[in-house]
């Protein structure tokens, strides 16, 4: 099956750039989804298809995706950003996978 | 308004049978597939599996596969998760969410969640 592979945990001061990284085999020829989630919420979806925002996600979110890595990255971090994000990929058309989530630390 | 609304919080005994829901409105329910999540305490994410509500075309993680039965019954707009006999291994939080696809046909994610069902089994 495949697998999905986050750092634990990233640290980040409030103002600088938080990078969470996310990988997996062949994964930029896979789109890569980004979920928030606030201790006691439900997950939240910050990017979709590689670089896309949703409505309502704040600018300072982005995401890119290319060989075996997809990176979130959050510039100009606010404590509001701290949380625990998951990537997830699609293996087929019905097979789905998270990678084991990042805390991030605003500091 | 979107929303998927999961039943309430269930405590069960090891060996006892349960079904869970997640109700669907706001959109035509029979058109979107609908995933199942378990989060177990202090963990991360796990797909568990997806229906589609148009045909009940239901697929599993290979971690769950006959372990979960997930169904549903489209007049009523609503998915199930069930078990036929829970472990405490079960304990988790479970969690319904609708599937999209973004502006290429394999840009799949999940853009609506429920709030979640907390299931506890212990004796």
């Amino acid at each position: 099956s495949y697998n999905l592979t986050q750092p634990p945990s990233v640290s980040v001061s409030p103002g600088q750039t938080a990078s969470i990284t996310c990988s997996g085999n062949k994964l930029g020829d896979k789109y890569a989804s980004w979920y928030q989630q606030k201790p006691g919420q439900s997950p939240v979806l910050v990017i979709y298809q590689d670089n896309k925002r949703p409505s309502g996600i704040p600018e300072r979110f982005s995401g890119s995706n290319s060989g075996n890595t997809a990176t979130l990255t959050i510039s100009g971090t606010q404590a509001m950003d701290e949380a625990d994000y998951y990537c997830q990929a699609w293996d087929s058309n019905t097979a789905s996978v998270f990678g084991g989530g990042t805390k991030l630390t605003v500091l | 308004e979107v929303q998927l609304v999961q039943s309430g919080a269930e405590v069960k005994k090891p060996g006892e049978s349960l079904k869970i829901s997640c109700k669907g409105s706001g959109y035509s329910f029979s058109s979107y597939w609908i995933n199942w999540v378990r989060q177990m305490p202090g963990k991360g994410l796990e797909w568990m599996g997806i229906i589609y509500p148009g045909d009940s075309d239901a697929r599993y993680s290979s971690s769950f596969q006959g372990q979960v039965t997930i169904s549903v019954d489209k007049s009523i707009n609503t998915a199930y998760l069930q078990w036929s006999s829970l472990k405490a291994s079960d304990t988790a939080m479970y969690y319904c969410a609708r599937r999209m696809v973004g502006s290429s046909p394999t840009a799949y994610y999940f853009d609506y969640w429920g709030q979640g069902t907390l299931v506890t089994v212990s004796s």
